[in-house]
């Protein structure tokens, strides 16, 4: 079955670079969601989208922004980058509560190290 | 802002034994899942429980959601190694589309 779809998997930035994450939910899910993992530590929630409108708002600087698009994929977009941005990030996606209980289902991740 | 308390942080285990872990909170959540996360790859869900009392099994592994909907716990029978990995709890206030609040991870290790 088709999973989470994450792109790059590893990506290298230095200090005050930009950065844009990408994610293609499972087939059918309409609704995303991204994830912060340090070294070590669970994942910290960022934002989340339904339908393309932001539905959650997380722990996310405000230099990083999100969307979601028409096909539902999701960029996470990241600013004046920060040694300590450096993590794991991951897209979830899902299907929203109209079909009931439907669990998150995460992709492999992005690594994202800043130099 | 939310805490979810893991317990054990690791577990050294010998191949065939049988292992739990658990996780608590201080609030009420809706939804319980459990997820597994090996090194460099994304965490995989294993089980979801809907229902408080619920008790749910998928092969060797078997999850209950507590009746206070506070609490919720895993457990691994007759271990193998290909069991090694990070186990996280995640709570989530509704059934869907909000966040998950995670637990610190227990991480194990089997022993051939």
């Amino acid at each position: 079955a088709a999973g989470v779809i994450q792109s790059p998997r590893h990506l290298i930035k230095e200090k005050r670079e930009t950065a844009t994450l990408k994610c293609y939910p499972i087939p059918r899910h309409d609704t995303v969601y991204w994830y912060q993992q340090g070294p070590g530590q669970d994942p910290q929630f960022l934002i989340s989208f339904y339908e393309k409108m932001q539905s959650d708002k997380g722990s996310i600087p405000d230099r990083f922004s999100a969307q979601q698009f028409s096909d539902y994929h999701s960029e996470l977009n990241m600013s004046s980058l920060e040694l300590g941005d450096s993590a794991l990030y991951f897209c979830a996606s899902s299907l929203s509560r109209k079909y009931g209980n439907q669990p998150q289902h995460f992709g492999d991740g992005t690594r994202l190290s800043i130099l | 802002g939310q805490q979810l308390n893991q317990s054990p942080q690791s577990m050294f285990i010998q191949e065939g034994e049988d292992v739990s872990m658990n996780c608590t909170s201080s609030s009420i959540f809706n939804t319980w899942l459990w997820y597994k996360q090996d090194p460099g790859e994304g965490p995989v869900l294993l089980i979801a429980l809907y229902k408080a009392g619920e008790l749910t099994s998928n092969g060797r592994l078997t999850a209950q959601f507590g009746t206070t909907r506070k609490d919720s716990f895993l457990n691994i029978s007759a271990s193998i190694p290909s069991d090694v990995g990070i186990y996280f709890c995640a709570g989530q206030r509704e059934t869907s589309g909000s966040r998950l609040t995670f637990g610190e991870g227990t991480q194990l290790t089997v022993n051939p």
